[in-house]
């Protein structure tokens, strides 16, 4: 199973950009990269995937490499409601493989 | 509103003792999934489904059982051979993944927190 790694930690302020970057050596040719939020006692949600290059939503941009082993979620102008842990599961026709996360914190 | 229901959302057993948890999707999706979730850690796949009645045991799916009779239910069953059950266990739910690699967004629910008394 591929494996991925983050950072067990961040702390930021409101209104800077946040960039969290996971690690993913062993990602399957097939696999799209994903990022998932969750607050405290729900269940994650999901923020944006992509495959190769970059992805942007409304919420969030992903930046994938060519070599595809890392990916960066940046959260621009982030505020306090955006205090969570963040993950990068991968899978693919299996399920996804969540990892311990992120835990973004975001100060006034 | 489509969504994903799990009931109920706290749930208290005790020792020796079988429960259910129940998980309801009215959004279609043929897919179904079940995780733990233990304090300050990541989910951890239990079981999953991706077609009615049929499921396949994830990485921690010892003591755990689970049934799919119906498209829209997935309900996990805790045994007794569980030891440390205690934990916060989630259900997701998505569309069937017929392409290669490609990813259709989890939905999950609210979970359900088991403690054991």
């Amino acid at each position: 199973l591929a494996k991925t790694t983050q950072p067990i930690s961040m702390d930021s302020y409101e209104g800077q950009e946040v960039n969290i970057t996971c690690s993913h050596n062993n990602i399957a040719t097939n696999d799209y990269i994903t990022w998932y939020q969750q607050f405290p006692s729900q269940g994650p949600r999901f923020i944006i995937q992509g495959y190769k290059t970059k992805v942007t939503n409304e919420v969030a941009s992903l930046f994938i490499p060519a070599d595809r082993k890392s990916s960066t979620l940046s959260l621009p102008r982030v505020s306090l409601s955006d205090t969570a842990v963040y993950y990068c599961p991968l899978g693919g026709r299996r399920a996804l493989t969540f990892g311990s996360g992120t835990r973004l914190q975001v100060q006034p | 509103d489509g969504g994903i229901t799990q009931s109920p959302k706290y749930l208290f057993r005790k020792e020796g003792q079988n429960v259910t948890l129940s998980c309801e999707q009215n959004l279609n999706h043929d897919a179904m999934y079940w995780y733990r979730q233990d304090p300050g850690q990541g989910l951890r796949l239990i079981y999953y489904s991706q077609i009615v009645n049929d499921f396949q045991k994830g990485d921690i799916a010892e003591g755990y059982s689970v049934s799919r009779e119906k498209k829209e239910s997935f309900p996990l069953t805790v045994t007794s051979a569980q030891k440390n059950p205690t934990a916060f266990y989630l259900c997701a739910s998505s569309q069937q993944n017929r392409d290669r690699g490609r990813h259709y967004g989890y939905t999950f629910g609210s979970g359900t927190r088991l403690t054991v008394v």
